[in-house]
């Protein structure tokens, strides 16, 4: 299977920042995802990241907030903006694989907003 | 919207015991997965299995895709097991858009 990175791997950072996390790929892929766990709760889709146009968005997230790159196929950014204490979760993302497009996912990203 | 709900939510094995997780899901699915969440965050993939039944060593599935529900069977539990187990299936057909089910926390003792 490929070979997904993120950084960071974990940060506190304060109220009213921004925080960028890295996605990279070992190998090409067309579709890489970004998803968000909330302390204590499962996964949840928060946008496709496209290369060439823009992501596209699951309802309750909004580019304002969420602002993505894809500039090529093995690497992605989500910045999640103007922080607050809510936006403490696990941001993941995702790429599928072969025929069958198995998902894998990267390591995670840890954030804590103070 | 596609309800994927999981159940026990939360489950405590002595080890060596066995265990059955299901995963119960709302609508037709193109691919049904299941992962481990250890401690540390990380999602580690443990089937792809859409339909039919696999093995993997101390670990089988099996997706009745018609019946709209998956079980992960868990033999001779470790303590090593314990985490989150999550199933997750991709019901737009368009590519590996997963919706995650809510989780069972299992916590293997001595």
């Amino acid at each position: 299977s490929a070979v997904i990175s993120q950084k960071p791997s974990r940060d506190i950072c304060q109220r009213g920042t921004s925080l960028t996390i890295q996605c990279q790929v070992d190998s090409q892929v067309t579709m890489m995802f970004w998803y968000r766990q909330q302390p204590g709760q499962s996964l949840t889709l928060i946008a496709t990241a496209n290369q060439g146009s823009e992501a596209t968005y699951e309802s309750g997230f909004v580019i304002d907030k969420f602002p993505i790159s894809r500039p090529n196929l093995t690497f992605s950014t989500l910045t999640v903006s103007n922080m607050s204490p809510e936006d403490s979760s696990i941001y993941l993302c995702s790429v599928g694989e072969g025929v069958t497009n198995e998902a894998f996912f990267g390591q995670g990203t840890r954030l804590t907003v103070v | 919207g596609i309800q994927v709900e999981q159940s026990p939510p939360d489950l405590i094995l002595q080890e060596g015991a066995n265990s059955t997780l299901r995963c119960n899901f709302s609508d037709s699915v193109n691919n049904l997965q299941w992962f481990h969440q250890n401690p540390w965050g990380q999602l580690i993939n443990l089937f792809y299995i859409p339909s039919g039944t696999k093995q993997n060593g101390r670990l089988s599935a099996t997706t009745v895709a018609t019946e709209r529900y998956s079980l992960l069977y868990i033999s001779s539990s470790q303590t090593t097991d314990s985490g989150v187990y999550f199933c997750a299936g991709d019901f737009t057909g368009g590519g590996n858009k997963l919706t995650f089910g809510t989780g069972t926390q299992l916590k293997v003792e001595l």
